[in-house]
């Protein structure tokens, strides 16, 4: 069965500084996998997504990812971290039926601090 | 939000008692999706759609039936409410983008059972 998994609960950095939050997956086959980020009280919203090609993925608000197939890893990163970064970020894998459905990791809050 | 509305956006409502939430888009999107998010879970699929009146069973299906008799709108119904469906639901649909899908979602319904 697909799934991804979120180590960390929350991810504290300052300011200014890079920011990496991880994601590992668990797939039969080649993996599509996502990330998406949560505000306060508003729903999800696609940051990026990996199908093929680069390792490196570039998605919005400056945020990019590493696709490490070694590593079964999908990690979301940013070279210098603002404040209004600070919500909650769900990796997820496509599950693999005709469906189009996600399966989503529990989440990692990020905390930026001024 | 990709014009997806849900309605309520907010609820409370007594055990037992039945509950439906709706939710609507308006670029006759194939695929639909309604979800359940609860801390340290993730968001955690209910049931799906795939067309008018096609609809198959997610991850905690229990206790949930759904409806889907237009392609714009997806109902999820809560026969008899209890604590434990105390939850945020996101509705998403499936769009489609060059080589994959993508999920876009819904701004959620809060639901309490007292």
């Amino acid at each position: 069965a697909q799934s991804v998994a979120q180590p960390e609960d929350q991810v504290n950095v300052a300011e200014g500084n890079p920011l990496t939050v991880k994601c590992t997956y668990s797939v039969s086959g080649n993996p599509y996998l996502f990330w998406y980020v949560q505000y306060p009280n508003r729903g999800l919203q696609f940051l990026l997504k990996y199908i093929t090609g680069d390792n490196l993925v570039k998605g919005s608000y400056g945020f990019e990812a590493e696709f490490n197939k070694s590593q079964t890893s999908f990690h979301l990163k940013k070279p210098s971290a603002l404040v209004s970064d600070s919500a909650l970020y769900f990796c997820a894998v496509r599950d693999w039926d005709s469906s189009y459905k996600l399966i989503f990791g529990s989440g990692t809050r990020l905390l930026v601090r001024p | 939000d990709a014009g997806i509305t849900q309605s309520p956006r907010h609820k409370v409502t007594e055990t037992g008692t039945p509950v439906t939430l709706r939710c609507h888009q308006t670029e006759n999107h194939r695929y639909m999706y309604w979800y359940r998010q609860d801390p340290g879970h993730g968001l955690r699929l209910i049931h799906y759609s795939y067309g008018v009146k096609d609809t198959d069973k997610g991850e905690v299906s229990d206790g949930y039936s759904v409806s889907r008799s237009k392609t714009e709108d997806f109902l999820l119904t809560l026969e008899s409410a209890t604590s434990s469906q105390t939850s945020v639901y996101f509705c998403a649909i499936s769009v489609r983008d060059r080589d994959s899908y993508e999920q876009y979602f819904g701004p959620g319904t809060r639901l309490t059972v007292t």
